[in-house]
This record gives structure tokens, C-alpha cells and sequence, in this order.
């Protein structure tokens, strides 16, 4: 168990429709960090959060977007949601940001299904 | 071409063999490697991580870096069926955001 958390499990929605990915972070643990999971793409990063702020965006959709709130949990908002953004998608933690050695500690990820 | 290529597998090989995986990679300025580990419906978690050039062993598991030729690998020695996994490459270098390959899937039969 990695420490960090992730709800819901499973989210099975329809086209056109906005699901919201909830995260918490390990404890002591600053940096979120968002990431999508496909067959074909791989784990793409998406966006970082630090201590509320963000700082670092990847292949991040229009129509997705992500806050951290004081607590440090972390949401991700999808919306207009199309069939190709079935997938899971991971939430990491780590303790700092811009370091090249921090680790990150990945949450058990939300397996999106959009019909 | 992506930045980080790592052949999807499946990888199918009897318990008690030596297992080799790898990446390539087209970036120069990728420095710090690292292997993580993932199995069905669970998040990847970290294996191991060289920095540079050379090797690193942790128990079964030796990570090898070669920046001249731009190749990463990942031995498993003794291999068990506890290993089946999939496990991705993944590497840092100018931005500390890692880029990940997209894993190969290893079956270690009985």
C-alpha cells in the first residue's frame, strides 16, 4: 500500500457527461500529480499540483482540469466526456517538486469507462 | 518516434529463468532511470533507479544504463511467478516530470 488513496475505484459513465477523480495524497506529501493510463499511449502525464498551486502541465485535455485544495486531496475533473477517454487514471504523490531523485507514489487508480 | 520505446510484450518465461528487459530512448538529456513495477489493477510502484551510466543490483533485480547507446535494461534473476508483472521503464532528464515507456508485460509460468 502506497499510502496514497483514490476514489472511486470504478466510474462508468456516458459521452457528454462530467465524472470528478478524487486523490489523497500520502502523508507529508506536497506534489500531486496526475496521469492517464491507455493500451496504445502508455502513462501520460497530465498535471502537478504543489501545495495548492500548479506547476506542471503535460497532455492535459481543455476539458479536463484539476485543483488541490488546502487539505492537500486533489480532484480532476473530467467533462464532455468522449469514448476515448476510457482509461485509468493514476494520482502520484511525492514530497517536493522540480527534484530530478524525488520518488512518486501512485494511488490504485480509477478505472474510467465512458459509453 | 517516441521519446521512450519499450516493446509491450507479452514476455512469457519459465520460473527460475533470467529475465531481460528493455528501453530505448532518442532524448540526450535524459539522466536518471528508473523501473517501476505494476501489477493487474494496481498502481506502478518504484523497483529501482540509476542515475547515469553503470549498472545497479538490488537483490534479484540489476538495472543497467547505457547513455552511449541510449538503452536501458532490467535483469530479474531467478525468476518467479510472483514477478509477473508489468514493469515500465521511465526516465527524467531537463524536466523532473518523468517519461514513461509503455511497460512490458512479463508472464512467469510454473
Amino acid at each position: 500500500d502506497s499510502g496514497v488513496t483514490q476514489t472511486p475505484k470504478h466510474l462508468i459513465t456516458a459521452t457528454g457527461q462530467r465524472v470528478t477523480l478524487r486523490c489523497s495524497p500520502r502523508s507529508g506529501d506536497l506534489s500531486v500529480y496526475w496521469y492517464q493510463q491507455s493500451l496504445d499511449q502508455g502513462l501520460q502525464f497530465l498535471i502537478q499540483y504543489y501545495n495548492g498551486e500548479e506547476r506542471a502541465k503535460g497532455n492535459i485535455l481543455e476539458r479536463f482540469s484539476a485543483q488541490q485544495f488546502p487539505d492537500l486531496h486533489s480532484e480532476l475533473n473530467l467533462s464532455s466526456l468522449e469514448l476515448g477517454d476510457s482509461a485509468l487514471y493514476f494520482c502520484a504523490s511525492s514530497v517536493v517538486s522540480g527534484s530530478m531523485t524525488d520518488t512518486q507514489y501512485f494511488g490504485p487508480g480509477t478505472r474510467l469507462t465512458v459509453l | 518516434q517516441k521519446e521512450v520505446e519499450q516493446d509491450p510484450g507479452p514476455l512469457s518465461v519459465p520460473e527460475g529463468a533470467i529475465v531481460s528487459l528493455n528501453c530505448t530512448y532518442s532524448n540526450s538529456a535524459f539522466q536518471y532511470f528508473m523501473w517501476y513495477r505494476q501489477y493487474s489493477r494496481k498502481g506502478p510502484e518504484l523497483l529501482m533507479y540509476t542515475y547515469s551510466s553503470g549498472n545497479k543490483e538490488d537483490g534479484r533485480f540489476t538495472a543497467q544504463v547505457d547513455k552511449s547507446s541510449k538503452y536501458i535494461s532490467l535483469f530479474i534473476r531467478d525468476s518467479q511467478p510472483s514477478d509477473s508483472a508489468t514493469y515500465l521503464c521511465a526516465m527524467r532528464g531537463g524536466s523532473y516530470i518523468p517519461t514513461f515507456g509503455r511497460g512490458t508485460s512479463l508472464i512467469v509460468h510454473p
